[in-house]
Protein backbone atom coordinates (compact mmCIF):
# COMPACT_ATOMS: atom_id res chain seq x y z
CA UNK A 1 0.00 0.00 0.00
CA UNK A 2 1.51 3.24 -0.80
CA UNK A 3 1.95 5.19 2.15
CA UNK A 4 1.91 8.60 0.12
CA UNK A 5 -0.08 9.43 -2.65
CA UNK A 6 -0.19 12.19 -5.31
CA UNK A 7 -1.82 13.22 -7.75
CA UNK A 8 -2.62 13.67 -10.49
CA UNK A 9 0.62 12.06 -12.38
CA UNK A 10 0.93 14.90 -14.79
CA UNK A 11 -0.20 18.40 -14.98
CA UNK A 12 -0.22 20.53 -17.93
CA UNK A 13 -0.36 24.59 -17.32
CA UNK A 14 0.13 27.41 -19.13
CA UNK A 15 3.07 30.23 -18.02
CA UNK A 16 1.23 32.31 -15.53
CA UNK A 17 -0.89 30.11 -14.10
CA UNK A 18 -1.19 28.22 -10.44
CA UNK A 19 -0.37 24.50 -10.97
CA UNK A 20 -1.78 22.94 -7.75
CA UNK A 21 0.02 19.43 -7.13
CA UNK A 22 -1.96 17.19 -4.31
CA UNK A 23 -0.50 14.79 -1.45
CA UNK A 24 -2.16 12.64 0.86
CA UNK A 25 -0.57 10.09 3.31
CA UNK A 26 -1.50 7.37 5.43
CA UNK A 27 0.54 7.30 8.15
CA UNK A 28 -0.67 9.63 11.48
CA UNK A 29 3.14 9.38 13.00
CA UNK A 30 4.39 11.58 9.46
CA UNK A 31 5.06 15.20 10.96
CA UNK A 32 7.81 16.16 8.10
CA UNK A 33 7.24 17.07 4.54
CA UNK A 34 9.29 17.94 2.11
CA UNK A 35 8.78 18.69 -1.49
CA UNK A 36 11.34 18.05 -4.21
CA UNK A 37 11.82 19.04 -7.71
CA UNK A 38 13.42 17.22 -10.56
CA UNK A 39 14.67 17.80 -13.88
CA UNK A 40 15.81 15.11 -16.12
CA UNK A 41 18.69 12.91 -15.33
CA UNK A 42 19.32 15.08 -12.38
CA UNK A 43 19.28 13.98 -8.08
CA UNK A 44 16.34 15.65 -6.41
CA UNK A 45 16.35 18.87 -4.94
CA UNK A 46 14.76 20.57 -2.14
CA UNK A 47 12.14 22.52 -2.87
CA UNK A 48 10.54 23.41 0.47
CA UNK A 49 8.90 22.08 3.62
CA UNK A 50 6.08 21.81 6.36
CA UNK A 51 5.88 20.40 9.99
CA UNK A 52 2.44 19.41 10.67
CA UNK A 53 2.43 21.77 13.43
CA UNK A 54 2.26 24.54 10.18
CA UNK A 55 -1.07 24.91 8.12
CA UNK A 56 0.67 27.12 5.61
CA UNK A 57 4.33 27.55 4.30
CA UNK A 58 5.42 30.09 1.41
CA UNK A 59 8.66 30.43 0.12
CA UNK A 60 8.40 32.60 -2.73
CA UNK A 61 6.52 31.26 -5.77
CA UNK A 62 6.10 28.25 -3.94
CA UNK A 63 3.27 27.46 -1.40
CA UNK A 64 2.54 24.17 0.96
CA UNK A 65 -1.30 24.49 2.81
CA UNK A 66 -1.37 20.97 5.08
CA UNK A 67 -4.56 20.25 6.62
CA UNK A 68 -3.66 17.67 9.71
CA UNK A 69 -7.15 16.70 10.06
CA UNK A 70 -7.71 15.06 6.86
CA UNK A 71 -4.07 13.82 6.10
CA UNK A 72 -3.72 15.79 2.54
CA UNK A 73 -1.46 18.49 1.97
CA UNK A 74 -0.98 20.49 -1.77
CA UNK A 75 1.74 22.11 -3.46
CA UNK A 76 0.39 25.14 -5.20
CA UNK A 77 2.83 26.89 -7.90
CA UNK A 78 1.96 30.78 -8.59
CA UNK A 79 2.71 32.60 -12.01
CA UNK A 80 4.41 29.32 -12.97
CA UNK A 81 7.35 29.62 -15.74
CA UNK A 82 8.70 27.07 -18.31
CA UNK A 83 11.86 26.76 -15.96
CA UNK A 84 9.50 25.01 -13.77
CA UNK A 85 9.01 22.07 -15.97
CA UNK A 86 9.84 19.12 -13.86
CA UNK A 87 8.51 16.49 -11.66
CA UNK A 88 7.53 17.16 -8.47
CA UNK A 89 7.74 14.27 -5.37
CA UNK A 90 5.89 15.12 -2.12
CA UNK A 91 7.42 13.01 0.92
CA UNK A 92 7.46 12.63 4.42
CA UNK A 93 8.79 11.19 7.55
CA UNK A 94 7.97 10.48 11.09
CA UNK A 95 11.46 10.78 12.29
CA UNK A 96 13.62 12.18 9.63
CA UNK A 97 17.29 10.90 10.00
CA UNK A 98 15.55 7.49 9.15
CA UNK A 99 14.71 8.27 5.79
CA UNK A 100 11.87 9.70 3.83
CA UNK A 101 9.02 8.02 2.33
CA UNK A 102 8.22 9.20 -1.13
CA UNK A 103 4.93 9.46 -3.78
CA UNK A 104 5.07 8.54 -7.50
CA UNK A 105 5.78 11.82 -8.20
CA UNK A 106 4.16 14.54 -10.42
CA UNK A 107 5.32 15.26 -13.82
CA UNK A 108 4.16 19.68 -14.33
CA UNK A 109 4.71 20.87 -17.93
CA UNK A 110 5.00 24.68 -18.21
CA UNK A 111 4.00 25.74 -21.62
CA UNK A 112 4.47 29.55 -22.91
CA UNK B 1 29.89 24.31 -1.01
CA UNK B 2 27.68 21.48 0.24
CA UNK B 3 28.32 18.70 -2.09
CA UNK B 4 27.68 14.76 -2.65
CA UNK B 5 29.50 12.86 -5.12
CA UNK B 6 28.22 9.72 -6.46
CA UNK B 7 30.59 7.74 -8.60
CA UNK B 8 30.13 5.74 -11.08
CA UNK B 9 27.34 7.87 -12.82
CA UNK B 10 26.45 5.11 -15.10
CA UNK B 11 27.46 1.64 -14.98
CA UNK B 12 26.50 -1.35 -17.29
CA UNK B 13 26.98 -5.12 -14.99
CA UNK B 14 26.42 -8.48 -15.53
CA UNK B 15 23.55 -10.56 -14.16
CA UNK B 16 25.36 -12.85 -11.07
CA UNK B 17 28.70 -10.13 -10.94
CA UNK B 18 29.05 -7.69 -7.90
CA UNK B 19 28.89 -4.29 -8.50
CA UNK B 20 29.94 -1.48 -5.67
CA UNK B 21 28.36 2.01 -5.57
CA UNK B 22 30.10 4.72 -4.37
CA UNK B 23 29.00 7.50 -2.20
CA UNK B 24 31.29 10.82 -1.36
CA UNK B 25 29.95 13.88 1.27
CA UNK B 26 31.65 17.20 1.73
CA UNK B 27 28.74 18.29 4.14
CA UNK B 28 30.18 16.78 7.37
CA UNK B 29 26.57 15.19 7.98
CA UNK B 30 25.93 12.16 10.18
CA UNK B 31 23.36 10.80 8.42
CA UNK B 32 23.93 8.72 4.96
CA UNK B 33 21.19 7.54 2.40
CA UNK B 34 21.20 4.93 -0.63
CA UNK B 35 17.73 5.34 -2.54
CA UNK B 36 16.78 3.37 -5.58
CA UNK B 37 14.45 5.49 -8.42
CA UNK B 38 12.98 2.88 -11.03
CA UNK B 39 11.60 4.94 -14.02
CA UNK B 40 7.99 7.12 -13.56
CA UNK B 41 8.25 5.74 -10.04
CA UNK B 42 9.35 7.28 -6.57
CA UNK B 43 12.29 6.92 -4.49
CA UNK B 44 12.42 4.13 -2.19
CA UNK B 45 15.37 3.91 0.49
CA UNK B 46 17.65 0.78 0.78
CA UNK B 47 20.02 1.35 3.45
CA UNK B 48 21.02 4.41 5.35
CA UNK B 49 23.51 4.70 8.20
CA UNK B 50 23.66 7.61 11.53
CA UNK B 51 27.39 7.21 12.10
CA UNK B 52 30.57 5.33 10.39
CA UNK B 53 30.90 1.71 10.67
CA UNK B 54 27.26 1.12 11.29
CA UNK B 55 24.39 0.89 8.82
CA UNK B 56 20.75 0.03 8.74
CA UNK B 57 17.93 -1.55 6.59
CA UNK B 58 15.58 0.38 4.44
CA UNK B 59 12.76 -0.81 3.18
CA UNK B 60 13.71 -2.45 0.98
CA UNK B 61 16.82 -3.96 1.54
CA UNK B 62 17.03 -7.08 -0.10
CA UNK B 63 19.94 -7.96 -2.36
CA UNK B 64 22.19 -5.40 -0.65
CA UNK B 65 24.44 -4.31 1.56
CA UNK B 66 25.93 -1.41 2.77
CA UNK B 67 29.52 -0.09 3.86
CA UNK B 68 30.29 3.05 5.84
CA UNK B 69 34.10 3.08 6.23
CA UNK B 70 34.05 7.00 7.26
CA UNK B 71 31.83 9.48 7.98
CA UNK B 72 32.59 10.73 4.25
CA UNK B 73 31.51 7.71 2.46
CA UNK B 74 29.37 5.63 2.38
CA UNK B 75 28.51 2.35 -0.42
CA UNK B 76 26.14 0.22 -1.94
CA UNK B 77 26.87 -3.42 -3.04
CA UNK B 78 25.06 -5.24 -5.16
CA UNK B 79 26.92 -9.34 -4.39
CA UNK B 80 25.24 -11.03 -7.09
CA UNK B 81 23.39 -8.26 -9.48
CA UNK B 82 20.23 -9.02 -11.25
CA UNK B 83 18.28 -7.60 -14.04
CA UNK B 84 15.46 -6.26 -10.96
CA UNK B 85 18.39 -3.97 -9.58
CA UNK B 86 18.40 -1.76 -12.92
CA UNK B 87 17.39 1.47 -11.43
CA UNK B 88 18.86 4.90 -10.92
CA UNK B 89 20.52 5.21 -7.80
CA UNK B 90 21.08 8.23 -5.85
CA UNK B 91 22.79 8.74 -1.82
CA UNK B 92 21.66 11.60 0.23
CA UNK B 93 22.97 12.88 3.21
CA UNK B 94 21.43 14.75 5.98
CA UNK B 95 23.12 16.38 9.46
CA UNK B 96 22.23 15.62 13.37
CA UNK B 97 20.09 18.20 14.68
CA UNK B 98 19.95 19.86 10.77
CA UNK B 99 16.34 18.85 10.65
CA UNK B 100 16.49 19.44 7.18
CA UNK B 101 15.16 17.22 4.40
CA UNK B 102 18.41 15.14 3.20
CA UNK B 103 20.70 16.88 -0.05
CA UNK B 104 20.93 14.12 -3.20
CA UNK B 105 23.86 13.60 -5.06
CA UNK B 106 23.30 13.06 -9.07
CA UNK B 107 22.57 9.72 -9.14
CA UNK B 108 24.09 6.25 -10.74
CA UNK B 109 22.56 4.84 -13.20
CA UNK B 110 22.84 1.12 -13.46
CA UNK B 111 22.05 -1.40 -15.88
CA UNK B 112 22.11 -4.88 -15.25
CA UNK B 113 22.37 -7.13 -17.88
Amino acid sequence: QQQVRQSPQSLTVWEGETAILNCSYEDSTFNYFPWYQQFPGEGPALLISIRSVSDKKEDGRFTIFFNKREKKLSLHITDSQPGDSATYFCAASANYAQGLTFGLGTRVSVFP
Amino acid sequence: EAAVTQSPRSKVAVTGGKVTLSCHQTNNHDYMYWYRQDTGHGLRLIHYSYVADSTEKGDIPDGYKASRPSQENFSLILELASLSQTAVYFCATTGKGNNQAPLFGEGTRLSVL
